[in-house]
């Protein structure tokens, strides 16, 4: 059975760097039919997409975060990483990892997140 | 900021059915597959229906999913007291190259 596991800071001060990693036990990291993305929810709010990557690195990011946000990818750790820059207080919010169904061999995308991670709550307070 | 719409609550009795609406447009819901997922308080989202209307494994056949257009629709019958959650459709954005997620529906059962 796949797991995914967030690691992270509970508390990150303004204007610093949130940096959370996701252990993925349980399955490979490397498969082309997986991407392996962020998603976050402020407290009694809704879900928003941070950004994904593949197994070979690439990337695909929430353009109204781009600039502040990095992904990245350590297959050799099954492992993938996020960096969100200059965070303020509304960066405040439960951050989940998860694994996204992006290509099916049939030849279509169909684009769901099977797997989620538990969560953790990121407080953006100095 | 979400760009799919959702209707904020919805609510009925134990033994009835509710229906989510989700709202997008030819980029992201007219062109893509639409998946729902639930989340219990205190708890990640779960993956309820993918590909429009399917199932994953555990699911049981009570909730449905459909997709016309730039809309997609989730069911639950028989609802039941468990049930409550908020829910949550999702989709790719051909536009944005990423994913976009409804504003959420909170479900009580009366």
């Amino acid at each position: 059975q796949l797991q995914l596991q967030e690691s992270g800071p509970g508390l990150v001060k303004p204007s610093e760097t949130l940096s959370f990693s996701c252990t993925v036990s349980g399955g490979s990291i490397s498969s082309s039919t997986y991407h392996w993305g962020w998603i976050r929810q402020p407290p009694g709010k809704g879900l928003e997409w941070i950004g994904s990557i593949n197994y070979s690195g690439r990337t695909y990011y929430n353009p109204s975060l781009k600039s502040r946000v990095t992904i990245s990818v350590d297959t050799s750790k099954n492992q993938f990483s996020l960096n969100l820059s200059s965070v303020t207080a509304a960066d405040t919010a439960v951050y989940y990892c998860a694994r996204k169904y992006y290509y099916d061999s049939s030849g279509y995308y169909p684009h769901y997140s099977d797997q989620w991670g538990q969560g953790t709550l990121v407080t953006v307070s100095s | 900021q979400s760009v799919l719409t959702q209707p904020p609550s919805v609510s009925a009795a134990p033994g009835q059915k509710v229906t989510i609406s989700c709202s997008g447009s030819s980029s992201n819901i007219g062109n893509n597959y639409v998946s729902w997922y639930q989340q219990l308080p205190g708890t990640a989202p779960k993956l309820l229906i993918y590909e429009n209307n399917k199932r994953p494994s555990g699911i049981p056949d009570r909730f449905s999913g459909s997709k016309s257009g730039t809309s997609a629709t989730l069911g639950i019958t028989g609802l039941q007291t468990g049930d409550e959650a908020d829910y949550f459709c999702g989709t790719w954005d051909s536009s944005l190259s990423g994913d976009v997620f409804g504003t959420g529906t909170k479900v009580t059962v009366l």
